[in-house]
């Protein structure tokens, strides 16, 4: 079992729909989660960074963090066909530097 | 303000040859790290370089190296490739080793091909 699950997807939805993307974990230890965009041919960007439980709203982007269930969550609201994208989840620990990715789940926002 | 930059975008190899990809950070980030990007596997942590020093390895073989210079410009190097090497190389830079708040920036990744 990896320690980040994260369903690729493609999950096809119409615009204007609320997306929601998802992550599973293992280690109980990471406390600083991550989501990125990574448009075809393109390197991952940062869309949001949290830390610990509860949420934080950016926009039409809401991340969501469970620490209790391990769990944790990207909401787009009103979403765009420039929205299509895939979403990767990352997260760490305190006490390390390096994030662990999930696979990432592919977008698809059709007109 | 410069993006990271990686170059070249695209390579192919054969089998056996060795290959060097170069990143340049963004202006004043002082650490770089490398990830291997296949649609397997996903994204795999590589190395991490501060201040010219390799704070961090992966679980990569010996065949897989990388250096900082003093500009904090980065290079890896893959020895004796094979062809499950073939892959998206991504370069990431951020401005502490303690990313928090901010993440990584990453490039837009060399496209490396093992034929």
């Amino acid at each position: 079992q990896k320690e980040v699950e994260q369903d690729p997807g493609p999950l096809s939805v119409p615009e204007g729909a609320i997306v929601s993307l998802n992550c599973t974990y293992s280690n109980s230890a990471f406390q600083y989660f991550m989501w990125y965009r990574q448009y075809s041919r393109k390197g991952p960007e940062l869309l949001m960074y949290t830390y610990s439980s509860g949420n934080k709203e950016d926009g039409r982007f809401t991340a969501q963090v469970d620490k209790s269930s391990k769990y944790i969550s990207l909401f787009i609201r009103d979403s765009q066909p420039s929205d299509s994208a895939t979403y990767l989840c990352a997260m760490r620990s305190g006490g390390s530097y390096i994030p662990t990715f999930g696979r990432g789940t592919s977008l698809i926002v059709h007109p | 303000k410069a993006g990271v930059t990686q170059t070249p975008r695209y390579l192919i190899k054969t089998r056996g040859q060795q290959v060097t990809l170069s990143c340049s950070p963004i202006s004043g980030h002082r650490s770089v790290s490398w990830y291997q990007q296949t649609p397997g596997q996903g994204l795999q942590f590589l190395f991490e370089y501060f201040s010219e020093t390799q704070r961090n390895k992966g679980n990569f073989p010996g065949r897989f190296s990388g250096r900082q210079f003093s500009n904090s410009r980065s290079e890896m190097n893959v020895s004796t490739l094979e062809l499950g090497d073939s892959a998206l190389y991504l370069c990431a830079s951020s401005w502490a080793r303690d990313n928090t708040n901010y993440g990584y920036t990453f490039g837009s990744g060399t496209r490396l091909t093992v034929v």
